[in-house]
């Protein structure tokens, strides 16, 4: 059984710029949720994804957008990076929306914008 | 909306010691799920140990135990028999399953626990 895989594991991004972040689920989850961690903070969530559709979000502008394709991969995208976007990226996968927790992290995508 | 406070930044214990880390929360909901979460310096978020609100039995998971007060809003981890391998950022984290919001976890902002030889 496979875990949760997230690439890059580290990116480094200029002010403005747009950047696609990607996490491929464990084996048999179909839901996929996101979050932030900025320094020192623990994580906020972003949005979930389930069978392929947005299933909820948290407290996010729009420039935070995502996808989740039939295998149930999921991509985070950002577009017009800010400084404040600089952070862990932390994807979990979960079975039937994440019910009472059952969520596996993967080890994050590290941002650095500039 | 539900607010996770964890009031100890830093915590410190002697291997083979019993520690205790704190966490209080706030909701108005009556049937919720609590949760403490390991990550080390690995990054990846490990589950160490689950609390659903209508069990009054609290949870333990091995060197792991929690005392859940649900009147009192708090969820403290007491970890046994310290390990250096314990030696990681400790999160509380809550969740909502009536949430439409995707059944998120709201987490509190962490304590570093530091296991010493």
């Amino acid at each position: 059984e496979t875990g949760v895989t997230q690439s890059p594991t580290h990116l480094i991004k200029t002010r403005g710029q747009q950047v696609t972040l990607r996490c491929s689920s464990q084996s048999g989850h179909n839901t996929v949720s996101w979050y932030q961690q900025a320094l020192g903070q623990g994580p906020q969530f972003i949005f979930q994804y389930y069978r392929e559709e947005e299933n909820g979000r948290g407290n996010f502008p729009p420039r935070f957008s995502g996808l989740q394709f039939p295998n149930y991969s999921s991509e985070l995208n950002v577009n017009a990076l800010e400084l404040d976007d600089s952070a862990l990226y932390l994807c979990a996968s979960s079975l039937g929306r994440g019910v009472g927790g059952g969520y596996t992290f993967g080890s994050g995508t590290r941002l650095t914008v500039v | 909306a539900q607010t996770v406070t964890q009031s100890q930044p830093e915590m410190s214990v002697q291997e083979a010691e019993t520690v205790t880390l704190s966490c209080t929360y706030d909701t108005s909901e009556n049937n919720y799920y609590l949760f403490w979460y390991k990550q080390p310096p690995s990054r990846q978020m490990i589950l160490v140990i689950r609390q659903e609100a209508y069990k009054q039995q609290n949870a333990t998971e091995n060197r792991f135990s929690v005392n859940f007060q649900k009147a009192a809003k708090s969820f403290s981890l007491k970890i046994s028999d310290s390990q250096l391998g314990d030696t990681a950022m400790y999160f509380c984290a809550f969740m909502n399953p009536l949430n439409n919001a995707g059944n998120m976890l709201t987490f509190g902002g962490g304590t570093r626990l530091m296991v010493k030889p």
